[in-house]
């Protein structure tokens, strides 16, 4: 079936280095993604959204890439910090529903 | 301060026993929304509501009941909880669903339920 998912589940990398945590969607009619943070005890924090008109588009540290040719969805953060720490999540309306329909999240780990 | 907030923020029950997990917020947003989130699973959509007395079923809308008799509230219902019920329970609320698509979402802090 139509899903949302995440390439790799754990992500670990260095402080101050970037992150680059990717998604993948199969929703061909997929036109708005959204970026979730999701830290330990915690509800989930909107990051960042994008447009499927869009292919680009940077918010605080953070910048979101689209690339509907290959339904392909990636987060960079840039100067990784340690309260970067968390469980992210992409999301997807599927195609305009009223539904929001979410990855299964992938674990960043910054190492100090 | 601009909150979803959802009672009780933990809970162990008891199979049959019915229980009401209450979720209010406080931005006046049209949309609210009902997950559960288990290990491997990730988030899945119980019940959403795109306004007062409009409620629609999910991906998982099984063994579960909500109402919304008012805006700002939106209750979730377990009838008969079930030991497969056992889960985090999330609340969420948007300000709108513009032309079907939902706008940034607001989380509660979660409910951790344990059916024995």
């Amino acid at each position: 079936g139509e899903s949302v998912g995440l390439h790799l589940p754990t992500l670990s990398v260095q402080e101050g280095d970037n992150s680059i945590i990717n998604c993948a969607y199969s929703n061909s009619a997929s036109d708005y993604f959204i970026w979730y943070k999701q830290e330990s005890g915690k509800g989930p924090q909107f990051i960042i959204d994008i447009r499927s008109n869009m292919d680009k588009r940077q918010g605080q540290r953070v910048t979101v890439l689209l690339n509907k040719t290959v339904k392909h969805l990636s987060l960079q953060i840039a100067a990784t910090q340690p309260g970067d720490s968390a469980v992210y999540f992409c999301a997807d309306t599927q195609g305009g529903s009223e539904k929001l329909v979410f990855g299964k999240g992938t674990k960043l780990t910054v190492n100090p | 301060e601009a909150q979803v907030t959802q009672n009780p923020r933990y809970l162990i029950t008891v199979t049959g026993k019915k229980l009401t997990v209450t979720c209010s917020q406080n931005m006046n947003h049209e949309y609210m929304s009902w997950y559960r989130q288990d290990p491997g699973l990730g988030l899945r959509q119980i019940y959403y509501s795109m306004n007062v007395e409009v409620t629609d079923k999910g991906d998982v809308p099984e063994g579960y009941k909500v109402s919304r008799k008012e805006k700002r509230n939106f209750p979730l219902i377990l009838e008969s909880p079930s030991p497969n019920q056992t889960s985090l329970y999330f609340c969420a609320s948007s300000l709108s669903a513009d032309r079907g698509i939902i706008g940034e979402l607001f989380f509660g802090e979660g409910s951790r339920l344990t059916v024995l």
